[in-house]
């Protein structure tokens, strides 16, 4: 069964701190990995989607890393704006859209 | 209107009643999904539609009802619920197939009584 554990839980920064979110996944062939943003009471924002290990993308002050095992969402000098809950999700190959989503990261951001 | 609208944005209703809800994306896609987010549980996904017809049904219980007139509109149908089903439900679209992103609206939050 296809399976994704994000860690930390919960992230508190300060602004500037630097720090990196962890998404570590199992998946019958993977697809696509997807980085979303949710902000209370709003939905998902698509952040990137990463395809294959060595792969890395950028937006911002933030950098999507993957490997074969694991995806990073490295925050450099964050700001208060960046606070929000990170989700990351897998889609496995086979033809099927779903996704896989873990519980997400809850990062904070403190002036 | 842009991106992925749905209403009502909160629901409140009993357990014998029947209410819908709505989901209207202005991006052009043609694929469409209803996905469950519970508190501290991850979201999951309930059905997806391809152009107008439904591919995937994640074992939603039958009193879920999709419908999907089109490719820019889609509905659930809900009657005699449970108070486990209180939760935010997401609708999102996406150009169709595997690799597309999947695109959200902001959810109605819903509250069995």
């Amino acid at each position: 069964e296809d399976q994704v554990t994000q860690s930390p839980e919960a992230l508190r920064l300060q602004e500037g701190e630097s720090s990196s979110l962890n998404c570590s996944y199992t998946v019958s062939g993977l697809r696509g990995l997807f980085w979303y943003r949710q902000d209370p009471g709003k939905g998902p924002e698509f952040l990137f989607t990463l395809y294959s290990a060595g792969e890395e993308k950028e937006k911002e002050r933030l950098k999507a890393t993957l490997t074969k095992k694991e995806s990073f969402l490295h925050i450099t000098a964050p700001k208060p704006e960046d606070s929000a809950t990170y989700l990351c999700a897998v889609q496995a190959q086979g033809g099927s859209e779903k996704l896989v989503f873990g519980k997400g990261t809850k990062l904070t951001v403190n002036p | 209107e842009t991106g992925v609208t749905q209403t009502p944005r909160h629901l409140v209703m009993g357990m014998t009643n029947k209410k819908s809800l709505k989901c209207e994306q202005h991006l052009g896609h043609n694929a469409m999904y209803w996905y469950k987010q519970s508190a501290k549980k991850p979201l999951e996904l309930m059905f997806v539609y391809n152009f107008k017809e439904q591919t995937e049904n994640n074992s939603v219980p039958s009193r879920f009802s999709p419908e999907c007139p089109n490719s820019s509109h889609l509905f659930l149908h809900l009657h005699t619920l449970q108070p486990e089903d209180s939760a935010l439900y997401l609708c999102a679209s996406s150009q169709g197939g595997q690799d597309q992103p999947q695109h959200f609206g902001d959810g109605t939050r819903l509250s069995i009584l």
